[in-house]
């Protein structure tokens, strides 16, 4: 995969707003899409993996989806909280190891 | 149980000296995966390692940069007689068998002035 987008760049939302963004990848030569969230000065922690088409993930108030066929996955974060501030990335794999990364959306939550 | 180890957090270095980048990956994991984020970059993928085995470097430099994962200790990065556009920020991950879930370090921060 050589070309992974993520949209919005960054979002400021409120305590309680629920929200979701986009990552766009190439829907050929697909292996597998990654949501990792990723705080300032610590390791991205692993979020989510799907390979399946129409797959659905959920981990408390955020969930993932992935639309293999039209080259698309959502994340969304219900209620948001000020602790769920971080960079979002996106990271889609054309193999089962060599991932290509998005820039990421940068996520503020104002309480 | 630790995470994915990397030392140090932050080094500079001068115009044509050499970086080393450690990475100890998770117990139990013997796949350990090199990425760089340049500014305003994503992630770039630059090679990926077994225990004394090179497995895929396509995405490393040329000239420079080597990587190894031997039988003991860390994995090794390593930059020859760095050059400004080297800095940048590297980043190790580690997994048990090939992915599908690689767990990060916290980066190393190379700065060369």
């Amino acid at each position: 995969i050589l070309n992974v987008e993520q949209s919005p760049q960054s979002l400021h939302v409120q305590e309680g707003d629920s929200t979701n963004f986009t990552c766009s990848f190439p829907s050929s030569n697909f292996y597998a899409l990654h949501w990792y969230r990723w705080e300032t000065a610590k390791s991205p922690e692993a979020l989510f993996v799907m390979t399946l088409n129409g797959d659905e993930k959920k981990k408390g108030r955020i969930s993932a989806t992935l639309n293999t066929k039209e080259g698309y996955s959502y994340l969304y974060i219900k209620g948001s909280q000020p602790e769920d501030s971080a960079t979002y990335l996106c990271a889609g794999g054309g193999s089962n190891y060599k991932l290509t990364f998005g820039k990421g959306t940068l996520l503020t939550v104002n309480p | 149980n630790a995470g994915v180890m990397q030392n140090p957090r932050h080094l500079v270095r001068r115009r044509g000296q050499e970086a080393r980048l450690r990475c100890s990956p998770m117990k139990g994991h013997s796949h350990v995966y090199w990425y760089r984020q340049l500014p305003e970059e994503g992630l770039k993928f630059m090679v990926y390692l077994q225990k004394e085995n090179i497995i895929d470097e396509s995405g490393m430099p040329k000239e420079r940069f080597s990587a190894e994962f031997p039988k003991e200790g860390p994995s090794i990065l390593r930059i020859q007689q760095v050059v400004r556009g080297d800095s940048a920020a590297y980043f190790c991950a580690s997994s048990r068998l090939q992915a599908p879930e690689q767990y990060f370090g916290p980066g190393t921060r190379l700065t060369v002035t």
